[in-house]
């Protein structure tokens, strides 16, 4: 199995900063990558598919780049609602999928 | 809008089974495989089982494989995930999510609140 691995696995920052978000998988997985945002007791949410395109309906402060093994997820500008845990996740070589284990965002 | 209402989970004891429901509306339910994800405890996202649009094709995590059966009933726009011989580690919200169905499977653009499965004595 493919293994994604995030960083950091939590992170600090305050309304307004830009934030990174790395995955990498264990090998080469194109562009198949996803990433999503989850809050405690809620539905998580896809942000990103394919590394890059945007999902309908997220603001375009989210953004995805990468392909091969490294990725990035980034909030140019974060806003008090952004607050969550994020995961990437592969499906280049399914069944199964797999995620990374998830980057806390908090507030600072 | 997209809704995915998931029901069935509860307390059970360890080796009984329990089947999970989820109601979707709005959009057509046939036309789209399904899945079902679990979050464990303070753990993170674990992708359990996969159903095609048409119920043709079936794919499991190998924690679940032989112990989980995925269904669905198009009549009902309902799917379901049947859970045999339940152990403390299946203990998790499960949720159902719909496969956005770009770049083959397993991009789920909308998930259901989950429901708590606790696998208990």
């Amino acid at each position: 199995d493919i293994q994604m691995t995030q960083s950091p696995s939590s992170l600090s920052a305050s309304v307004g900063d830009r934030v990174t978000i790395t995955c990498r998988a264990s090998q080469s997985i194109s562009s198949y990558l996803n990433w999503y945002q989850h809050k405690s007791g809620k539905a998580p949410k896809l942000l990103i598919y394919a590394a890059s395109s945007l999902q309908t309906g997220v603001p375009s402060r989210f953004g995805g780049s990468g392909s091969g093994t490294d990725f990035t997820l980034t909030i140019s500008s974060l806003q008090p609602e952004d607050f969550a845990t994020y995961y990437c996740q592969q499906t280049y070589s399914a069944p199964p999928v797999t995620f990374g284990q998830g980057t806390r965002l908090e507030i600072k | 809008q997209v809704q995915l209402v998931e029901s069935g989970g509860g307390v059970v004891q360890p080796g009984r089974s329990l089947r999970l429901s989820c109601v979707a509306s709005g959009f057509t339910f046939s036309s789209y495989a399904m899945n079902w994800v679990r979050q464990a405890p303070g753990k993170g996202l674990e992708w359990v089982a996969l159903i095609s649009h048409d119920g043709n094709d079936k794919y499991y995590a190998d924690s679940v494989k032989g112990r989980f059966t995925i269904s669905r009933d198009d009549s009902k726009n309902t799917l379901y995930l049947q859970m045999n011989s339940l152990t403390a580690e299946d203990t998790a919200v499960y949720y159902c999510a719909k496969d956005l169905m770009v770049r083959g499977y397993y991009t789920f653009d909308h998930w259901g609140q989950g429901t708590l499965v606790t696998v208990s004595s």
